[in-house]
């Protein structure tokens, strides 16, 4: 079975520190897709990151950072220099093929992060 | 930049009633989907459609369920006879291809079934 651990259910941190959100999955598939989304208070889904299983390279996208390590399962986050605007519920997410081939996101429990000036 | 929408945002129905929520997916995606977070909890799978048919439903997914994809733009979720404990809020997703590429959601429906 698939299942995705966001172990910390809540953040608090001071403005411009540094953070780490974490995320530990389970699949037996060879090939599977792990996402990021944030979703803000006004409560929509929005894509932050894909990797595939077969890419471990870590990726930088200005104050976001994503670290994959196929050795632990793990899918980590880290906000750079955190800002107010980044005050959201993150959700980590695993991509396994259902029946017939089509997607299927199975999340994590999501971690809420608020950043206070 | 192109986008799914769904509608309406928020719907409150009372117990027994059907609803139905409504999506139109990005225009050249071929997989839909829908999702389901009850409040302050995690975001669940429903069902999945491809190609005029469901490929795949949880065990949410019962028979008071079905989707239906009426005529080349919108998606729909009906449920028949709502519970109090349907109240949630209902993603709609669409994606290009299957596993590869990532899905994007509208969204949300808040549905309050009082």
């Amino acid at each position: 079975a698939q299942k995705v651990t966001q172990a910390q259910t809540e953040i608090s941190v001071v403005e411009k520190e540094d953070v780490t959100l974490d995320c530990v999955y389970e699949t037996r598939d060879t090939t599977y897709y792990l996402f990021w989304y944030k979703q803000p208070p006004s409560g929509e889904l929005v894509f932050l990151i894909r990797r595939n299983s077969f890419d471990e390279q870590n990726e930088i996208s200005g104050r976001y950072s994503w670290n994959f390590q196929k050795s632990t399962s793990s899918f980590n986050f880290t906000i750079t220099a955190s800002q107010v605007v980044d005050s959201a519920v993150y959700f980590c997410a695993l991509s396994t093929s259902g029946e017939k081939g089509a997607q299927k996101l199975v999340f994590g429990q999501g971690t809420r992060l608020t950043i206070n000036p | 930049e192109p986008e799914v929408t769904q509608t309406p945002s928020h719907q409150v129905t009372q117990m027994g009633q059907e609803v139905i929520l409504r999506c139109v997916p990005i225009s050249n995606h071929l997989y839909f989907y829908w999702y389901r977070q009850i409040l302050g909890q995690k975001v669940e799978f429903l069902v999945s459609f491809y190609n005029n048919e469901i490929s795949e439903k949880s065990e949410i997914f019962d028979d008071q369920f079905s989707v239906e994809r009426p005529d080349g733009s919108n998606f729909t979720l009906k449920i028949r006879s709502t519970k109090l404990e349907d109240s949630a809020m209902y993603f709609c997703a669409s994606s290009e291809y299957r596993l590869n590429t990532e899905a994007f959601f509208g969204q949300g429906t808040r549905l309050t079934v009082v």
